[in-house]
């Protein structure tokens, strides 16, 4: 069974600071997804990477895939309170599970004004 | 385009009742998905569906869980009878073909069993 670790949990913060949140596992993955999701609402999707070092950027997020393909990394450059929700990642093990998906625990994120 | 629509959106039942929800897809996705996710977790995979067949339903409790997907585009999730582990929120997502991992989810339905 493949595993997905995010850290931390939580994470609290004032409007305008930086945040990193991980995303890692022991196995690999052929990609790996970012969703951020609001209460009461489904997980919508933010980004996929699919090369090992991939690096992709969305106005403020930066989202890094591992050179292994193990791990991801989520950067925020000056959170805003609109930044506020649950984060998840999630991976696809490839090869015949086509489609399927492995997610984290998620992040809670909120950006205090 | 129309999202993925779910319903209902919150459903509260006592334990060993029964439940069902209903999930309509993007208009020509063929694989569907429904996920369930607790309170605190990430989304767990229950089972995935291509056109009207099963794909993986590896994950799911058969022995009190149900779906189905006839005629290949609405699906319908069934637990019969209800534990108190099974309040969560359960997500039906769809996509356009099996190999694509950009899913688009509905709102899901909140279960809250009592």
């Amino acid at each position: 069974t493949q595993l997905l670790e995010q850290s931390p949990q939580f994470l609290s913060i004032q409007e305008g600071e930086n945040l990193t949140v991980y995303c890692n596992s022991s196995s690999v993955f052929s990609s790996l997804q970012w969703y951020r999701q609001e209460p009461g609402e489904g997980p919508v999707l933010l980004v996929t990477v699919v090369t090992g070092g991939e690096v992709k950027k969305l106005k403020r997020l930066t989202f890094q895939f591992g050179d292994a393909r193990k791990d991801s990394s989520l950067h925020i450059t000056a959170a805003q309170p609109g930044d506020t929700g649950l984060y998840l990642c999630a991976g696809a093990p490839g090869g015949t599970s086509y489609g399927k998906l492995t997610f984290g625990q998620g992040t809670i994120l909120t950006v205090h004004p | 385009e129309a999202g993925v629509a779910q319903s209902p959106r919150y459903k509260i039942i006592e334990k060993r009742q029964s439940v069902a929800f209903w999930c309509n897809p993007i208009s020509g996705h063929a694989t569907l998905y429904w996920y369930q996710q607790i309170l605190g977790q990430g989304p767990k995979l229950l089972i995935q569906f291509q056109n009207n067949g099963v794909v993986d339903d590896s994950q799911l409790p058969k022995d009190r869980f149900s779906a189905e997907r006839l005629k290949g585009v609405d699906s319908t999730l069934k637990i019969q009878p209800a534990k108190l582990e099974d309040s969560a929120v359960y997500l039906c997502a769809s996509s356009f073909r099996l190999r694509d991992y950009g899913y688009t989810f509905g709102s899901g339905t909140r279960l809250t069993v009592v």
